[in-house]
C-alpha cells in the first residue's frame, strides 16, 4: 500500500514568518495534490502537480515536486492568520488518493 | 455548474440502524470515489466507482458497508447496523474519467451513531 507521510503533524507559527510543510510517499507516482480543510469544511483543492520539477504558487503558498525524491513541499511565506487550516497532500494511485495524515497549522499575531 | 453534492449533511443514527449517504458527483463526471475521515485523521479511500460498476472497492470493510452508483441517479454509501465506530465525516469526491483526472470533493456528510 502507498504510504504518505507529512510533517509536521502540527504548527503554529507567528504572522509574518516563514515555513514548509514536507510531504514524502513511498511508491512512484507523478501526481501529487495538496487540499485546505477548515474545521467542519471539505477540502479545497490548492495545487496539481503533475510532473517532476512542478512548481506552483497562489499568494502566499508555493509547491514543489521531487518525483526522484519522492518529496513534495507546501512553502509558506510571511504567513497570515487566514492560512490557519489543516494542509493534506495527497497522491494518485491508480485512481484512489492516498492522503497524508495532514499539517495542522496555526498562524498567531 | 454546481459542484459535488452531497445529501445529508448531518445524520444521526441509533446503533443498529442503517444509514445512507447520497452523492451527486459534479456535472460531466462519472466517476466517484467515497472516502471516510475519522476525527483527527486524514482521509481514506474507501471505494471508487463508475455508473454501475464498482472500479475498487478495497478500503470497504468486509461486513455492513456497500455502494451503487446506479445508471440513474445518485451514488449511495449504504451502512448496515451502524455502531460507534462508524461516526465519521464521508466524503464523496468525482472526477471526469478516473484515474488521471483531478477530484473533486463534496461538502460531507457527518454522521453520528448514539
Amino acid at each position: 500500500e502507498l504510504k504518505v507521510e507529512q510533517n509536521p503533524l502540527f504548527l503554529s507559527m507567528q504572522e509574518g514568518k516563514n515555513y514548509t510543510i514536507y510531504c514524502n510517499y513511498s511508491t512512484t507516482s507523478d501526481r501529487l495534490y495538496w487540499y485546505r480543510q477548515d474545521p467542519g469544511k471539505s477540502l479545497e483543492s490548492l495545487f496539481v502537480l503533475l510532473s517532476n520539477g512542478a512548481v506552483k504558487q497562489e499568494g502566499r503558498l508555493m509547491a514543489s515536486l521531487d518525483t526522484k525524491a519522492r518529496l513534495s513541499t507546501l512553502h509558506i511565506t510571511a504567513a497570515v492568520h487566514d492560512l490557519s487550516a489543516t494542509y493534506f497532500c495527497a497522491v494518485d494511485g491508480r485512481g484512489q488518493f492516498y492522503f497524508g495524515t495532514g499539517t495542522s497549522l496555526t498562524v498567531i499575531p | 455548474n454546481a459542484g459535488v453534492m452531497q445529501n445529508p449533511r448531518h445524520l444521526v443514527r441509533r446503533r443498529g440502524q442503517e444509514a445512507r449517504l447520497r452523492c451527486s458527483p459534479m456535472k460531466g463526471h462519472s466517476h466517484v470515489y467515497w472516502y471516510r475521515q475519522l476525527p483527527e485523521e486524514g482521509l481514506k479511500f474507501m471505494v471508487y466507482l463508475q455508473k454501475e460498476n464498482i472500479i475498487d472497492e478495497s478500503g470497504m470493510p468486509k461486513e455492513r458497508f456497500s455502494a451503487e452508483f446506479p445508471k440513474e441517479g445518485p451514488s449511495i454509501l449504504r451502512i448496515q447496523q451502524v455502531v460507534r465506530g462508524d461516526s465519521a465525516a464521508y466524503f464523496c469526491a468525482s472526477s471526469r474519467q478516473g484515474a488521471l483526472y483531478e477530484q473533486y470533493f463534496g461538502p460531507g456528510t457527518r454522521l453520528t451513531v448514539t
